[in-house]
């Protein structure tokens, strides 16, 4: 149990286009999902938390209108990184935390590893 | 500024060996303490996770020590396996902060056949 999905796994795109990333909670209601940024050898970087039908908590320095965090559903976050930048390229990793999750609060999805070019 | 700091960054380790790792916190609102095994290209994955009240936890070849008094817990790994090699992160959280995880800087452990 307690299973999220992230898709796609890797995506490459232009500079100046936006990309979607999805993260799903399978078997359980993600009340509660957070965003992180991963850079290559360093630790998880929270860039959002969003709770379910509510706006999107943005940490400091983390640009709201770039990184786009929908979560209109109990089992679906949204992450749309728009006008992509060679500089935007990392692993974007979700995880989820909800009523029949995880009996320690949290599910990691698997990453998605953006390329910008 | 990292409020759980985590070391070593790397260690390597022969086969059936124990891989230690520390991790120190000053914020002492934090009440859950948890570990995650990543392998690249891959979301972290959670091993093995504590609460304040209990001094150790085993599960498998993995035990946390947590010592409150300090501010301090590891963890450790028995009986090394290849597979083991990973990067593995410590992290807290507090409740009344969303349950946000603050991450430690992560170890690299290699174990060598």
């Amino acid at each position: 149990g307690a299973v999220v999905s992230q898709h796609p796994s890797r995506v490459i795109c232009k500079s100046g286009t936006s990309v979607k990333i999805e993260c799903r909670s399978l078997d359980f209601q993600a009340t509660t999902m957070f965003w992180y940024r991963q850079f290559p050898k360093k630790s998880l970087m929270l860039m959002a938390t969003s709770n379910e039908g509510s706006k999107a908590t943005y940490e400091q320095g983390v640009e709201k209108d770039k990184f786009l965090i929908n979560h209109a559903s109990l089992t679906l976050s949204t992450l749309t990184v728009t006008s992509a930048h060679p500089e935007d390229s990392s692993f974007y990793i979700c995880s989820a935390s909800g009523q029949g999750g995880s009996n320690y609060g949290y599910t990691f999805g698997s990453g998605t590893r953006l390329t910008v070019v | 500024q990292q409020q759980v700091k985590q070391s070593p960054q790397s260690l390597i380790v022969q086969k059936g060996g124990i891989s230690i790792i520390n991790c120190a916190y000053e914020n002492t609102a934090f009440d859950y303490f948890p570990w995650y095994q990543q392998f690249p290209g891959k979301g972290p994955a959670l091993l093995i996770a504590i609460r304040p009240d209990v001094s150790e936890k085993k599960e498998g070849r993995f035990t946390i020590s947590f010592n409150k008094s300090a501010k301090q817990f590891s963890l450790h790994i028995m009986d090394s396996q290849p597979g083991d090699s990973a990067t593995y992160f410590c992290a807290a959280s507090i409740p009344l902060n969303d349950y946000k995880l603050s991450f430690g800087a992560g170890t690299t452990v290699t174990v060598r056949a």
